[in-house]
């Protein structure tokens, strides 16, 4: 079956920008989760949802950083006035429920220049 | 003091032997331990998950967690080529879904 799916693949903005990055979960998972990976270090937590909500949003770094999941499918990660900083993958995953294994998307690579 | 620590690497090992990656973590409510590998420029790929302590085996993959002393480690046997790739160790509090990564160790299985 369909796995998690993310775009675009590749964005590559200026600084100061706004970017969207889009999360499609396998299908019939409930939570949703996104992390950001930088060069030589592990996925980093940023927000999970469970359904609609933001369960847990303790991992976005600053007020730039927005996520949402109206219909509790898909989900875009919102980022304004891009910093250079930024740039990394963003990863999405999803789980059938909070304790069950998350399956990762292949990622957005960002690159603010 | 980092929360999940993979601190050896990077790995290099002959084809069909051992690999063992090791990993230690430092909140003692942790409940739920996994391990991912990550092919360059790939995301994460689930290859085992534990939650007891003791080793749990699928295939050539043991992961062994020792909850008492804050480890946990994979074991690969006959590690083969494709085994190459960056291993992440991650751990999921009890009551909170989210998981804390790793830096990760990078294995090279040498033909």
């Amino acid at each position: 079956g369909a796995g998690v799916s993310q775009t675009p693949s590749n964005k590559v903005t200026e600084k100061g920008k706004y970017v969207e990055l889009r999360c499609d979960p396998i299908s019939g998972h409930t939570a949703l989760y996104w992390y950001r990976q930088s060069l030589g270090q592990g996925p980093e937590f940023l927000i999970y949802f469970q359904g609609t909500g933001a369960a847990d949003d303790s991992g976005l770094p600053n007020d730039r950083f927005f996520a949402v999941r109206p219909e509790g499918s898909v989900s875009t990660l919102k980022i304004q006035r891009t910093e250079r900083g930024d740039s990394a993958v963003y990863l999405c995953a999803s789980s059938w429920g909070l304790t069950d294994t998350q399956y990762f998307g292949p990622g957005t690579r960002l690159t603010v220049l | 003091q980092k929360e999940v620590e993979q601190n050896s690497g990077p790995l290099s090992v002959p084809e069909g032997a051992i690999a063992s990656l090791n990993c230690t973590y430092s909140d003692r409510g942790s409940q739920s331990f996994f391990w991912y590998r990550q092919y360059s420029g790939k995301s994460p790929e689930l290859i085992m998950f534990i939650y007891s302590n003791g080793d749990k085996e699928d295939g050539r993959f043991t992961a062994q967690l020792n909850k008492a002393s804050q480890y946990v480690s994979l074991l690969i046997r006959d590690s083969q080529p494709s085994d190459s790739a960056t291993y992440l160790c991650a751990v999921r509090p009890g009551a909170n879904s989210k998981l804390t990564f790793g830096k990760g160790i990078t294995l090279s299985v040498r033909p």
